[in-house]
């Protein structure tokens, strides 16, 4: 079946760039999503990407795609104290159903200290 | 604010108590969801509602009984529920079934 793998932690310092990475199994991905949860919220996404680019940018936030190796990460720019959060990334694909439904990782708990 | 609203945001009840959790959303979308969230375990789709209809059921115990009387609200009623349901409950609509979700701000649901 579909998976979503993600590492559960990292931590970095205020201003130094964030990497988070995602593996996935669904060859049949059409979009992959990433989305934060702040404590106490629901989850907020946050960008996404088509399965038919590698990268995508917007203002602080680089999305690459390797759809050879199911591979996505999540790069944040000059990370501020404010981007701790978990992050979630999540993937639609139909390769087991036709439900389109949204598979999420476990999701990688963000700590950036001052 | 996504336009995604749950109450209550926090609810404790006794194992048995009858409650319900309700989920609105006025973005004119046609698929509605319920997550479980618990502690250190990976999101868990529990029902999915396409056009009132629900299409997707994934093993979710009958003390969990959802109800969407029309595409704009979402209800999940509990009863004789278990400590082990203790969790953040997590409310979802798309446009359509495969594009994005748009997330409530979740129900804190303690069962004692």
């Amino acid at each position: 079946g579909e998976d979503v793998e993600q590492s559960l932690f990292l931590s970095v310092r205020e201003g130094d760039s964030s990497v988070i990475n995602c593996t996935y199994t669904d060859s049949s991905s059409t979009y992959l999503y990433w989305y934060k949860q702040e404590p106490g919220a629901g989850l907020q996404l946050l960008t996404y990407i088509f399965s038919n680019m590698d990268m995508k940018q917007d203002q602080r936030l680089t999305v690459l795609l390797n759809k050879k190796d199911k591979h996505l990460s999540l790069r944040i720019a000059d990370t501020q104290t404010g981007d701790s959060a978990i992050y979630f990334c999540a993937e639609i694909g139909y390769s087991t159903s036709n439900t389109g439904k949204l598979i999420f990782g476990q999701g990688t708990t963000l700590q950036v200290k001052p | 604010e996504t336009g995604v609203t749950q109450t209550p945001r926090h609810l404790v009840m006794g194992m048995t108590n009858k409650k319900s959790l309700k989920c609105e959303q006025h973005l004119g979308h046609n698929a509605m969801y319920w997550y479980k969230q618990s502690a250190k375990k990976p999101l868990e789709l529990m029902f999915v509602y396409n056009f009132k209809e629900q299409t997707e059921n994934n093993s979710v115990p009958s003390r969990f009984s959802p109800e969407c009387p029309n595409s704009s609200h979402l209800f999940l009623h509990l009863h004789t529920l278990q400590p082990e349901d203790s969790a953040l409950y997590l409310c979802a609509s798309s446009q359509d079934l495969g594009t994005e979700a748009f997330f409530g701000q979740g129900t804190r649901l303690t069962v004692v």
